[in-house]
C-alpha cells in the first residue's frame, strides 16, 4: 500500500482548462510537499503546506492542505502547455516519501 | 553550478555486471537521498544518509546494492551482478534539514539500461 495515493494517474487536458490533482493518505502528516518534474530531469520543489486548512498561491497553481492534515490537493486554473508534467506529492519525516505521481499533458 | 550532480547520466551494461554511480551534493547539505524511478511513476525511496552516517535502507535495496557516502560528501551507489529489473533511473537529492521546510534538491539522475 502506498503511503501517498495520488489521482488521477494520467490527466490530459486542452490549454485554458481548469484541473484538480488529489493527494490521499490515511496518516497524519506534519507537512506536505508538492513537486513538479519534467522528462530527464529531477523533481522540482513547488510549495510545502504546514498547517492544516492552509490555502498556497503560486502564479496560477493553487494548493490546499486539508484541514485533518492527510490530504492535499493542487487546483491549476487555465491550464498552459507549460504545465505539462509529473506532479508528485511528498512527505518528510526522516527519510523523504513520494506519491506515484500525476502526469498531465496540457494540449495547445 | 552549485547543484546536485550526478555521473554518468546514462549507462547501459550487460545483465551480470556491476556499475557504480556517483552523486555530488550541493556542498552544505547534511542529508543525501537516493531513489529508483520507472517510466510513470514517483520516485522510490532507497536510502539516505545524515551526513555520513546512512541512516534508512529500503526493503527494495537488496543485497546486490549497496551505497556510501564515506566523508559525508559525495556518495556512490554500487549495483552487482545487475538485473534487468534494475533498469530504471536513479535520482540523487540533497538537503539542509530545516523542520517542515526542509527542501530536496535533485539531480538530473543517471539513467539505467540492463540487457
Amino acid at each position: 500500500t502506498q503511503l501517498l495515493e495520488q489521482s488521477p494517474q494520467f490527466l490530459s487536458i486542452q490549454e485554458g482548462e481548469n484541473l484538480t490533482v488529489y493527494c490521499n493518505s490515511s496518516s497524519v502528516f506534519s507537512s506536505l510537499q508538492w513537486y513538479r518534474q519534467e522528462p530527464g530531469e529531477g523533481p522540482v520543489l513547488l510549495v510545502t503546506v504546514v498547517t492544516g486548512g492552509e490555502v498556497k498561491k503560486l502564479k496560477r497553481l493553487t494548493f490546499q492542505f486539508g484541514d485533518a492534515r492527510k490530504d492535499s490537493s493542487l487546483h491549476i486554473t487555465a491550464a498552459q502547455p507549460g504545465d505539462t508534467g509529473l506532479y508528485l506529492c511528498a512527505v518528510l519525516n526522516n527519510d523523504m516519501r513520494f506519491g506515484a505521481g500525476t502526469r498531465l499533458t496540457v494540449k495547445p | 553550478d552549485t547543484g546536485v550532480s550526478q555521473n554518468p547520466r546514462h549507462k547501459i551494461t550487460k545483465r551480470g555486471q556491476n556499475v557504480t554511480f556517483r552523486c555530488d551534493p550541493i556542498s552544505e547539505h547534511n542529508r543525501l537521498y537516493w531513489y529508483r524511478q520507472t517510466l510513470g511513476q514517483g520516485p522510490e525511496f532507497l536510502t539516505y544518509f545524515q551526513n555520513e552516517a546512512q541512516l534508512e535502507k529500503s526493503r527494495l535495496l537488496s543485497d546486490r546494492f549497496s551505497a556510501e557516502r564515506p566523508k559525508g560528501s559525495f556518495s556512490t551507489l554500487e549495483i552487482q551482478r545487475t538485473e534487468q529489473g534494475d533498469s530504471a533511473m536513479y535520482l540523487c537529492a540533497s538537503s539542509l534539514i530545516r523542520g517542515v521546510n526542509t527542501e530536496a534538491f535533485f539531480g538530473q539522475g543517471t539513467r539505467l539500461t540492463v540487457v
